[in-house]
């Protein structure tokens, strides 16, 4: 059975933090990694990765894969309340594209 | 720019009732998914459509029926709904080739089965 766990589950920081969250997963056949971000409603994309090593970034964002030690992290820096949010980890195991999904990191900034 | 649409937004049914949860892509993506979130559990699929005129089961399909009605819109339906079916209900799509790409979420529908 695929699984993907994430840590912590909740996190509370104040602003200007830099928070680091954590994803690993067990799955017979990996074919990318995702990155979430869920507020009120719909999950909004931020990353996708496949290798090992190749950090994304966006802003104060930035993902990294290693798929020896299948994991990933999602580090925020100088973190700000708009990044109040469920952070959704999934991996795309090739069939049919499904996700297998985490159950996501509540993260809470305070001001 | 609606990207992917569900509607109903809300919804309150009793138990035994029948509904179907609508959802419509302006993408022109050939891959549909219904996904349903629970506290604590995340996101699990319950049926996904890899391209139009077919189906298949998810991680947790009992309980639900769908129809991939045509390239745009793949609907869930709940024939008997039970308590155990509260949820927040997600509808996503995707563009199906060679070069992987993340799946895009509609807002979801809340349901409430009393």
């Amino acid at each position: 059975e695929d699984k993907v766990v994430q840590s912590p589950l909740s996190l509370v920081v104040h602003e200007g933090d830099t928070v680091t969250l954590n994803c690993s997963y067990e799955v017979t056949n990996f074919r990318s990694l995702l990155w979430y971000k869920q507020e009120k409603k719909a999950p909004t994309f931020l990353f996708m990765l496949t290798s090992s090593g190749i950090e994304k970034k966006s802003g104060r964002l930035s993902s990294i894969l290693d798929k020896k030690e299948l994991f990933s992290i999602l580090n925020i820096t100088a973190t700000q309340t708009g990044d109040s949010a469920v952070y959704l980890c999934a991996v795309n195991t090739g069939a049919n594209s499904k996700l297998t999904f985490g159950k996501g990191i509540t993260l809470s900034v305070r001001p | 720019n609606a990207g992917v649409t569900q509607t109903p937004k809300f919804q309150v049914l009793k138990t035994g009732q029948s509904m179907t949860l609508q959802c419509a892509q302006d993408m022109n993506h050939n891959s549909m998914y219904w996904y349903r979130q629970d506290p604590g559990m995340g996101l699990r699929l319950i049926y996904y459509s890899a391209s139009e005129g077919t189906t298949d089961k998810g991680e947790v399909p009992n309980g639900y029926n769908v129809s991939r009605l045509n390239k745009r819109e793949f609907s869930l339906r709940l024939e008997s709904a039970a308590p155990s079916q509260t949820s927040v209900y997600f509808c996503a799509s995707k563009l199906q080739g060679n070069l992987d790409q993340p799946q895009h979420f509609g807002d979801g529908t809340r349901l409430s089965i009393l």
